[in-house]
């Protein structure tokens, strides 16, 4: 695709609920990146994948958070028994090179969990 | 550990006013640099970015930032700005490995 897709948008959730994000990268690019982002702060790195490879999950906040990659594409990022503060915009990203180095950014997935 | 400091939360400009935005980052090598601009409802982009080289680096959109290693800063400029640049402007710093280190954003508000 011409961009990377996240999907749903935008995901209201009741605490307790599972939830899964999905994102769509960039087709061919190797690296793809999670980033958390809550109300008025900067995004906050979650996890790394090197095709299907999860290189680095040293972000993610507790076990409730789980990220895959299975065949070195799409990523679905899952958050079991959803807690208020899990409500936040969370952004997929990809790039070319495991380096971050130009990484283009999805549009996100606002969840908000009530 | 890497951190990036953006010292103002909210600026307010003049249309057709000068813009510099404040970045100071905290890293003990020389530090991959960039500027992202958020609009509201829509992802990250990226404006310009620093590895090496030429310590001014020339972006998207007629924006510009200068890499000073005396003052661990890398400030974002525009000449003159235009009502289409009032976003979310965030500065963040990578090490060559796999995540960036984002500021807390400085929200660019601008009056006609």
């Amino acid at each position: 695709g011409a961009g990377v897709s996240q999907s749903p948008r935008y995901k209201v959730a009741k605490r307790g609920q599972d939830v899964a994000l999905r994102c769509d990268p960039i087709s061919g690019h190797v690296s793809l990146f999670w980033y958390q982002q809550a109300l008025g702060q900067g995004p906050e790195f979650l996890t790394y994948f090197q095709n299907e490879a999860q290189l680095d999950k040293s972000g993610l906040p507790s076990d409730r958070f789980f990220a895959e990659r299975p065949e070195g594409s799409v990523s679905t990022l899952k958050i079991q028994r959803t807690q208020q503060e899990d409500s936040a915009v969370y952004l997929c990203a990809s790039s070319w090179d495991r380096y971050s180095t130009e990484a283009f950014f999805g549009q996100g997935t606002r969840l908000t969990v009530v | 550990a890497q951190s990036v400091t953006q010292p103002d939360i909210h600026i307010t400009v003049s249309e057709g006013a000068s813009l510099e935005l404040r970045c100071n980052y905290s890293y003990g090598a020389t530090p991959y640099l960039f500027w992202y601009v958020q609009s509201p409802g829509q992802g990250l982009q990226l404006l310009l970015k620093y590895f090496s080289g030429d310590t001014l680096v020339q972006g998207i959109k007629g924006f510009e930032a200068e890499f000073k290693r005396s003052q661990s800063s890398f400030n974002l400029r525009k000449p003159s700005v235009h009502w289409s640049d009032a976003a979310e402007y965030f500065c963040a710093v990578g090490d060559g490995t796999d995540k960036l280190i984002f500021g807390t954003g400085t929200r660019l508000q601008v009056f006609p």
